[in-house]
């Protein structure tokens, strides 16, 4: 029972572009969603979060939205930046619970 | 460092034998958490300590594996018998508590754990 997914394994983006990335989840208890970015050798880094009681978080060049009814979140990266390229997990949890995390999506930035 | 610090880095060892893996938290964190991800997989969660105590182990896998976390700090995972299924990145994260979307859960770089 895969409760977040993340149907998209990888995507490439133009440096300078917006970079998209999706995540769906089923669980209607979660009260957190949450994006890690990971790098090769390294544990996931924490990016943005945004409780579900919002529909958008902005962090500079990041932003998440939060689309309850459609149980759908995204990040968006604008502009892309080489540094960028990295596997990205977005996770789900509801108070001090474990996070739920989908499987990653691997993005690279083009030069 | 102020980071959450995990030892060994690495680890080959021998199907059936046991291994233990370390886990120092950020300092001041209570809360901590162990998570494996095998290849090609997602992060799954195994087991979520308050303090010196374990309120969920609802993802370890088997009897063969065991945690502790003593002193509100420093954790152990124990994997008994090893098998070559066990062979994974065990990531150790800890937060402040309550670890919630504010406050986030932050991980150390993992164990690579390989049986032979």
């Amino acid at each position: 029972d895969q409760q977040v997914k993340q149907n998209s394994p990888s995507l490439s983006v133009q440096e300078g572009r917006i970079s998209i990335l999706n995540c769906d989840y089923t669980n209607s208890m979660f009260d957190y969603f949450l994006w890690y970015k990971k790098y090769p050798a390294e544990g996931p880094t924490f990016l943005i979060s945004i409780s579900s009681i919002k529909d958008k978080n902005e962090d500079g060049r990041f932003t998440v939205f939060l689309n309850k009814s459609a149980k759908h979140l995204s990040l968006h990266i604008v502009p892309s930046q080489p540094g960028d390229s990295a596997v990205y997990f977005c996770a789900s949890n509801f108070g001090n619970e474990k996070l739920t995390f989908g499987t990653g999506t691997r993005l690279t930035i083009i030069p | 460092g102020a980071g959450v610090s995990q030892s060994p880095s690495n680890k080959v060892t021998e199907k059936g034998k046991d291994v233990e893996l370390r886990c120092d938290p950020i300092s001041g964190h209570t809360a901590l958490y162990w998570y494996r991800q095998s290849l090609g997989q997602g992060l799954e969660f195994l087991i979520y300590f308050q303090g010196n105590s374990a309120p969920d182990k609802s993802g370890l896998p088997s009897d063969r594996f065991s945690a502790e976390r003593t002193g509100g700090s420093v954790s152990t995972l124990t994997i008994q018998r090893t098998q070559q299924e066990d062979s994974a990145v065990y990531l150790c994260a800890s937060s402040s508590s309550p670890g919630a979307g504010n406050q986030p859960q932050h991980f150390g770089d993992g164990t690579r754990l390989s049986i032979l």
